[in-house]
């Protein structure tokens, strides 16, 4: 049973243009949500974090929106660089539990 | 090295061999996280060490997996006679104690059982 869902596999967008990737959760114990990034042959990256006291976090060109009564978070990437191409994991958990629960991943594909 | 390295980086196997996993995690890092990922698959966690004890290894998959970990800092994880299911990207993770966002991983070792 996954708790954490990226239904989409992969992605492709034009270089410039707004990149948005999504992620449903379905445990309503989730109170921290992540995303990271990762290229081939290397670990992920942490990107960027939001926890459910908020409803939106920004980092420079990076943002996380979070819809608790939908259980949905979106990262939104604006603008889209060649360099953003990477696979993207979104992950949650519980303060009271060190656990981080994974999804699948979507790759994204910057199109120059 | 500033980051988390894992060793090695490729090992293949046969069926039914023991496998020995190493991570060096970031100084000063009291906790550290192994997690596997196979083909297609979301991160799964195995164990958690906060220093020298592991509070939870209800996320090892079988008892041929064991771990442990020495003086706060390396750690490594071991597979007993190996099974082709178990082949995957295994990655070792570290964080400062309470830090659950940014946990720092290691590049990972691709284990591949034949």
């Amino acid at each position: 049973d996954q708790q954490v869902k990226q239904n989409s596999p992969s992605l492709s967008v034009q270089e410039g243009r707004i990149s948005i990737l999504n992620c449903d959760y379905t445990n309503s114990m989730f109170d921290y949500f992540l995303w990271y990034k990762k290229y081939p042959a290397e670990g992920p990256t942490f990107l960027i974090s939001i926890s459910s006291i908020k409803d939106k976090n920004e980092d420079g060109r990076f943002t996380v929106f979070l819809n608790k009564s939908a259980k949905h978070l979106s990262l939104h990437i604006v603008p889209s660089q060649p360099g953003d191409s990477a696979v993207y994991f979104c992950a949650a958990s519980a303060y009271s539990n060190y656990q981080l629960i994974w999804g699948a991943g979507t790759k994204l594909i910057i199109k120059p | 090295g500033a980051g988390v390295s894992q060793s090695p980086s490729n090992k293949v196997t046969e069926k039914g061999k023991d496998v020995e996993l190493r991570c060096d995690p970031i100084s000063g890092h009291t906790a550290l996280y192994w997690y596997r990922q196979s083909l297609g698959q979301g991160l799964e966690f195995l164990i958690y060490f906060q220093g020298n004890s592991a509070p939870d290894k209800s996320g090892l998959p079988s008892d041929r997996f064991s771990a442990e970990r020495t003086g706060g800092s390396v750690s490594t994880l071991t597979i007993q006679r190996t099974q082709q299911e178990d082949s995957a990207v295994y990655l070792c993770a570290s964080s400062l104690a309470g830090s659950l966002g940014e946990q720092y991983f290691g590049p990972g070792t691709r284990l591949t059982v034949t």
